[in-house]
């Protein structure tokens, strides 16, 4: 079955003090892996997509990296305005599903 | 590009009434969305259409919910009639697979709290 494991739940870091979050998933063939920031009150504002193992995306202090079992996003010496829940979602091949996971609450204190 | 549009961003009702939510994908994209999120089970997919034709209702909840794609640039969600356990946000992302667009964009949502 297809699936999508994200840790940790929730993240508490120091301003500056840089991270990593885990995607964790099992899927029979993967068409793509995707990031997404979601702020409260709104809806998922989309970061990478990553196709292949070995692929790495960076975009200011993110970096998204992907493996064959697992994806992680790194943040750089993290600000306030970080704060966010971080979503993962993966696009089996052979269909038009995307399976999310259940997401990273990050809060960057000053 | 405006993004994806949807309406209202939020509603509030009494339940027994009917409730449409809309959504304008983004220009060009022919694949359309509609999830639903609540802080028990995240983001759950409700129903999907590709070229305004819908593939697969199958996460609809019941016969209360249905939706419509009349064409490529709107489609409703509607719940008739309501009830409380539908309170949650609703929604809708756009994609264009094939033009080689697999990233889902979403909309901003509609905030439903059913009384």
């Amino acid at each position: 079955e297809d699936q999508v494991t994200q840790s940790p739940e929730a993240l508490r870091l120091q301003e500056g003090e840089s991270s990593s979050l885990n995607c964790s998933y099992t899927v029979s063939g993967l068409r793509g892996l995707f990031w997404y920031r979601q702020d409260p009150g709104k809806g998922p504002e989309f970061l990478f997509t990553l196709y292949s193992a070995g692929e790495e995306k960076e975009k200011e202090r993110l970096k998204a990296t992907l493996t064959k079992k697992e994806s992680f996003l790194h943040i750089t010496a993290p600000k306030p305005e970080d704060s966010a829940t971080y979503l993962c979602a993966v696009h089996p091949r052979g269909t038009y599903k995307y399976i999310f996971g259940t997401g990273t609450r990050l809060k960057v204190l000053a | 590009d405006a993004g994806v549009i949807q309406s209202p961003r939020h509603e509030v009702t009494e339940m027994g009434q009917e409730v449409t939510l809309r959504c304008k994908p983004i220009s060009g994209h022919n694949s359309l969305f509609w999830y639903r999120q609540t802080m028990m089970r995240g983001l759950e997919l409700l129903i999907y259409f590709n070229n305004n034709v819908p593939i697969d209702d199958s996460g609809m909840p019941e016969d209360r919910f249905s939706a419509k794609m009349p064409n490529a640039s709107f489609s409703t969600l509607k719940i008739q009639p309501s009830e409380p356990r539908d309170s949650a946000v609703y929604f809708c992302a756009s994609s264009a697979p094939r033009a080689g667009e697999e990233t889902q964009y979403f909309g901003p949502g509609t905030r439903l709290l059913v009384l």
